[in-house]
């Protein structure tokens, strides 16, 4: 069976810090990756997604950025925090090109910018 | 484009009791699949069930089932027997021909005893 591991939990970053969230997924090859973002109460905010290994779509432009450097690892990453990067960051995997298979998500990092 | 409207941002269940979530969508694709996850205090993202657009059959898991109206574009999400762990926000999406996943804002469930 798959598993996602996503890490660390919680951050605590002062602005201005740089940031590297991981995730890795186990037990099968080539998925979709996807990054997402959920501020206190909201819904959730695609930030990235991933067909394949070095290929990333942004979907909003911000100062973060993924990579994709295996083809279970996604990283996301930033060289200066900003406070409006607080929130809650889910990291999710999906079988390739299949409308039909469900997102699997990571357990989230919380993360706080100070 | 795709979209998923939920219009209920808050629901109250009395514990037992069945409760029914509301997701509107739409789409131009002709295949989608429709999701429902579950999303507890603890923030995890719990997949429930899941409808394709060609199934004929109502998708049923355990106490979920997704009451599936293709002309009126909608995927309820019905559970029944409400339990206190029930309480969480739930999440409709959709994925079409782009495979890239539309969630809606989500409802919140707070099942009383």
């Amino acid at each position: 069976s798959q598993t996602i591991h996503q890490w660390p939990a919680t951050l605590v970053q002062p602005v201005g810090s740089p940031l590297s969230l991981e995730c890795t997924v186990e037990g099968t090859s080539n998925p979709n990756l996807y990054w997402y973002r959920q501020a206190a109460g909201r819904g959730l905010q695609l930030l990235f997604y991933s067909v394949g290994i070095g290929q990333i779509s942004s979907e909003v432009p911000q100062n973060l950025s993924a990579s994709r450097p295996q083809d279970r690892q996604f990283i996301l990453s930033s060289k200066k925090l900003l406070l409006s990067d607080s929130g809650f960051y889910l990291c999710a995997w999906s079988f390739q090109g299949a409308y039909n298979s469900p997102l699997h998500f990571g357990n989230g990092t919380r993360l706080t910018v100070t | 484009a795709q979209k998923i409207t939920q219009t209920q941002p808050g629901m109250f269940v009395q514990e037992k009791e069945a409760v029914t979530l509301d997701c509107t969508y739409d789409t131009s694709d002709p295949s989608y699949g429709l999701f429902w996850y579950k999303q507890p205090s603890s923030g995890e993202m719990i997949f429930l069930i899941y409808q394709g657009s060609y199934d004929q059959q109502n998708a049923t898991e355990g106490r979920y089932s997704l009451n599936f109206q293709k002309a009126r574009k909608s995927a309820n999400l019905v559970i029944s027997a409400s339990q206190l762990g029930d309480s969480a926000m739930y999440f409709c999406a959709m994925k079409g021909g782009s495979y890239i996943p539309t969630f809606g804002r989500g409802t919140s469930l707070i099942v009383h005893p």
